[in-house]
């Protein structure tokens, strides 16, 4: 089946610092999500990326769409401690609804 | 901002009981989807819904699961005789057409014993 490889599985960082995850696979997705989940919720939409190239931003965070499609990056910049969470990449093929998500970052900042 | 919503928040059952998981998806949305997540493990898709019948399924999803969209506004997950290992955070989604980004709701967590 699809598999989306996301790394690092955690990081510990200081405060202020700036933070970058990343999300391959071997077959092609056309759109790239990124999440974020805190303990006991649901995961909560922070990017969107439909085109391959396509370079977001969102506040502090920027998302890109690997332009062979087959890999996204998401940065966080100046961290604060409220961006303690886990970080999920999730991508969807063309042929249907069906969102495959990755391992996920487990994202700690220290004050 | 419209959300999804999802009840019960919590829900702890006997092995072999039946569970009825509820959602709500946002109203002008039209497709609408289960996923579970076991402890500490990734979400992983269980079903796709869209015009009252399942458009996509995954192998986790099987002859124990049902969904139904009994009314105008709320979507069900049915697992007939739950097992132990269906115990997970299971997570509505919806979103307004194909392709289209999918918005959660905040889980109900399932615990069988």
């Amino acid at each position: 089946g699809q598999q989306l490889n996301q790394s690092p599985q955690s990081m510990f960082i200081q405060e202020g610092e700036d933070v970058s995850m990343n999300c391959t696979s071997s077959s092609i997705f056309n759109t790239w999500l990124w999440y974020k989940q805190d303990p006991g919720e649901g995961p909560v939409l922070l990017i969107a990326l439909y085109k391959a190239g396509e370079l977001t931003s969102n506040g502090r965070l920027t998302a890109q769409f690997g332009i062979t499609r087959k890999d996204s990056f998401l940065n966080i910049s100046a961290s604060i401690p409220s961006d303690v969470g886990i970080y999920f990449c999730a991508g969807l093929r063309n042929a249907g609804n069906m969102l495959t998500f990755g391992g996920g970052t487990r994202l700690m900042v220290k004050p | 901002e419209p959300e999804v919503t999802q009840t019960p928040s919590h829900q702890v059952t006997q092995m072999g009981q039946e569970v009825i998981l509820r959602c709500v998806p946002i109203s002008n949305h039209l497709y609408f989807y289960w996923y579970r997540q076991i402890l500490g493990q990734k979400v992983e898709f269980l079903v796709s819904f869209y015009n009252n019948e399942i458009s996509e399924k995954s192998e986790i999803f099987d002859d124990q699961f049902s969904v139904e969209r009994p009314d105008g506004s709320n979507f069900t997950l049915k697992i007939r005789s739950t097992k132990l290992e269906d115990s997970a955070m299971y997570f509505c989604a919806s979103s307004g057409g194909l392709g289209e980004t999918q918005y959660f709701g905040p889980g109900t967590r399932l615990l069988v014993l």
